[in-house]
């Protein structure tokens, strides 16, 4: 049971460039969700997935885009990277249908834009 | 929205000592959850301890308590006998009952354990 993981672990970009943050669970939870972390200031949402097909817009979504996959896969893009953008960036899981919202986290991916 | 605070930045506290992080929230709901996660140095985000707001009793994991303050909307984390492998950054963080679904953060207390 690998939990939930995240690739790649470090990335350096240059302003402009593009790249694709993946995520997997194998927990068979129905949630997922993108986190950036950023120093004083917590983990912040970007993007969440309810379920399957379903994606919702988080407290900091500009700049970002986000594919649910499948039930077990959870992909963050970002089109054109601003050094705004340097972040940890952490995914997380939940179970539905539980009266509260546990989430399980990954490693995180350290993101360097120059 | 909610909002959760952490006016804590930092803490230290020496070996086998108990600490006290705070935390505050704001919210206008009644039924809800809040987490206390730690992060050591390795990044990875583990869940320390959870509280159901319906509940009048204190949670409790081992060495780790929470002081659940509902009407003061106040939920402060004690760690008691305090060993090198607590240090870490520490977070609280709300969870609403609604659909939504979202957890929200705080800003997070770097706790160190002198020895």
């Amino acid at each position: 049971n690998a939990g939930v993981t995240q690739t790649p672990k470090f990335q350096v970009l240059k302003t402009g460039q593009s790249m694709t943050l993946q995520c997997a669970q194998d927990m068979n939870h129905n949630s997922m969700y993108w986190y950036r972390q950023d120093p004083g200031m917590g983990l912040r949402l970007i993007y969440y997935s309810a379920s399957e097909g379903t994606t919702d817009k988080g407290e900091v979504p500009n700049g970002y885009n986000v594919s649910r996959l499948n039930k077990r896969e959870f992909s963050l893009r970002l089109e054109s990277a601003a050094p705004s953008q340097t972040s940890v960036y952490f995914c997380a899981s939940s179970e539905t249908g539980v009266s509260y919202n546990e989430q399980f986290f990954g490693p995180g991916t350290r993101l360097t834009v120059l | 929205a909610q909002t959760v605070t952490q006016s804590q930045p930092e803490m230290s506290v020496q070996e086998a000592e108990t600490v006290t992080l705070s935390c505050t929230y704001d919210t206008s709901e009644s039924d809800y959850y809040l987490f206390w996660y730690k992060q050591p140095p390795s990044r990875q985000m583990i869940l320390v301890i959870r509280q159901e707001a319906y509940k009048q009793q204190n949670a409790t994991e081992n060495r780790f308590s929470v002081n659940f303050q509902k009407a003061a909307k106040s939920f402060s984390l004690k760690i008691s006998d305090s060993q090198l492998g607590d240090a870490a950054m520490y977070f609280c963080a709300y969870d609403s009952s609604g659909s939504a679904r979202q957890l929200t953060f705080g800003s997070g207390t770097q706790l160190t354990v002198l020895p």
